[in-house]
């Protein structure tokens, strides 16, 4: 069945560095990824998507890259701040409806000021 | 927040009770979900509905029951609540983005315990 992995559970990094989030599918070619923010006792907040046909994507300090072939998507966040520190879920779309999505377990990023 | 509220926001119940969690949508969004969050496994789908009396499985419905009588409501309800079913529980509803993609609007969530 088809599968996403987040390899890393947690990241801690310094403020000002870019942090670099990995995101790993097989068994399944998604038409896109997601990748959601969430914060302590919240639901998950869109931020970006990324089309197969898509090298690279960017919203202000964020840019997300999508690798048909490495099956891989990465997620960086450029001169990270303290206000970054929360958990990560990159998601896939898979058959079915259009929406329906398969969730990674997601990173906790912690940015140290 | 695309108006998404969630009703309870916590619930403490005990083993074999029935247990209904509502989700209230205001975008009038057609596609309608219901996940789970548990340590170790992250989001999973248990039902999702694709409009008004139409509903479908996810990957972990075992259990659990869905109605969605109008666009704005979908409920959740645990037939016979479990000590496997204490988690929390985030409804989701879709919105489309250009290109035939669509995302997805949490809820704040409902925490639920099963004693």
């Amino acid at each position: 069945s088809q599968k996403i992995e987040q390899n890393s559970e947690a990241l801690n990094i310094q403020e000002g560095k870019t942090a670099t989030l990995t995101c790993n599918y097989t068994n399944y070619s998604p038409a896109y990824l997601q990748w959601y923010r969430q914060d302590p006792g919240r639901g998950p907040v869109f931020l970006l998507l990324i089309r197969e046909n898509e090298k690279e994507k960017r919203k202000e300090r964020l840019k997300v890259t999508f690798d048909t072939t490495l099956k891989q998507s990465l997620f960086h966040i450029t001169a990270s701040q303290p206000a970054d520190s929360a958990t990560y879920l990159c998601a896939m779309n898979y058959g079915g409806s259009q929406g329906n999505l398969i969730f990674g377990k997601g990173t906790k990023l912690s940015v140290k000021p | 927040d695309a108006g998404i509220t969630q009703s309870p926001r916590h619930k403490v119940t005990e083993t074999g009770t029935p247990v209904t969690l509502r989700c209230h949508q205001t975008e009038n969004h057609r596609y309608m979900y219901w996940y789970r969050q548990d340590p170790g496994h992250g989001l999973r789908l248990i039902h999702y509905s694709y409009g008004v009396k139409d509903t479908d499985k996810g990957e972990v419905s075992d259990g659990y029951s869905v109605s969605r009588s109008k666009t704005e409501d979908f409920l959740l309800t645990l037939e016979s609540a479990t000590s496997s079913q204490t988690s929390v529980y985030f409804c989701a509803t879709e919105g489309q983005l250009a290109g035939g993609a669509s995302e997805q609007y949490f809820g704040p969530g409902t925490r639920l315990t099963v004693t």
